[in-house]
């Protein structure tokens, strides 16, 4: 079945330090969603990539999608309390639904 | 704006009881409805989805069975609840076609004892 994977499932970083999460894909995308869900909250839409090595900016957030629209990652510079959370990622093979990442898990060290 | 309400919060039945969540969607028309399910500490694994009145697609064989008997009303259901019933249970809308982002309610934690 399409199946998209996320690595890693756990990451702890000191506030300050810069944070990546991956995502990868057996087969290619039509696009990838990212979304943040805090603790104890639902999933919230961060960005939509869907040209080939597509990259944009929120901020302090960097998503890149690859050249064969079979990877995606998502990097934090300089990370703070606020961006505690579980990050996901979710693919679309070309039709209605979202294939979710496993998501990884950010935990701050103040 | 468009809101999507969820109900209830937390809900704890015991085993082989019936289950009955709602969502229903407000501010678009003829909305694509989700029914996701987060086990704790996990990822979101689809359920059903729906892109009209009527038109549900199951994604996991369960005891579980979803209705859309408006255009901005999904309800999900079960006769008889397991213990593996048990989670995080969020619904989704995201406006037709393959590129619009979820827009999720503040699911339902629910607890089969």
């Amino acid at each position: 079945g399409q199946q998209v994977m996320q690595i890693p499932q756990y990451q702890h970083v000191q506030e300050g330090e810069d944070f990546t999460t991956y995502c990868n894909s057996s087969t290619t995308l039509s696009n990838i969603q990212w979304y943040k869900q805090r603790p104890g909250g639902h999933p919230v839409f961060l960005i939509q990539l869907v040209k080939s090595g597509e990259v944009k900016k929120q901020k302090r957030l960097t998503f890149q999608f690859g050249e064969a629209k079979k990877n995606s990652s998502l990097h934090i510079t300089a990370t703070q309390t606020t961006d505690v959370g579980t990050y996901f990622c979710a693919g679309n093979f070309g039709n209605e639904k979202l294939t979710f990442g496993t998501g990884t898990r950010l935990t701050i060290i103040p | 704006s468009q809101t999507i309400h969820q109900w209830p919060a937390t809900l704890v039945q015991p085993v082989g009881s019936p289950l009955s969540l709602e969502c229903t969607v407000e501010g678009t028309s003829n909305p694509n409805l989700y029914w996701y399910r987060q086990a704790a500490g996990r990822g979101l694994q689809l359920l059903f989805y729906s892109v009209g009145i009527g038109q549900i697609s199951s994604e996991v064989p369960q005891n579980l069975s979803a209705s859309r008997p408006q255009d901005r009303q999904f309800i999900l259901s079960s006769k008889k609840l397991l213990l593996s019933d048990s989670g995080f249970y969020l619904c989704a809308w995201s406006r037709q076609g393959q590129t619009s982002p979820l827009h999720f309610g503040n699911g339902t934690r629910l607890t089969v004892t």
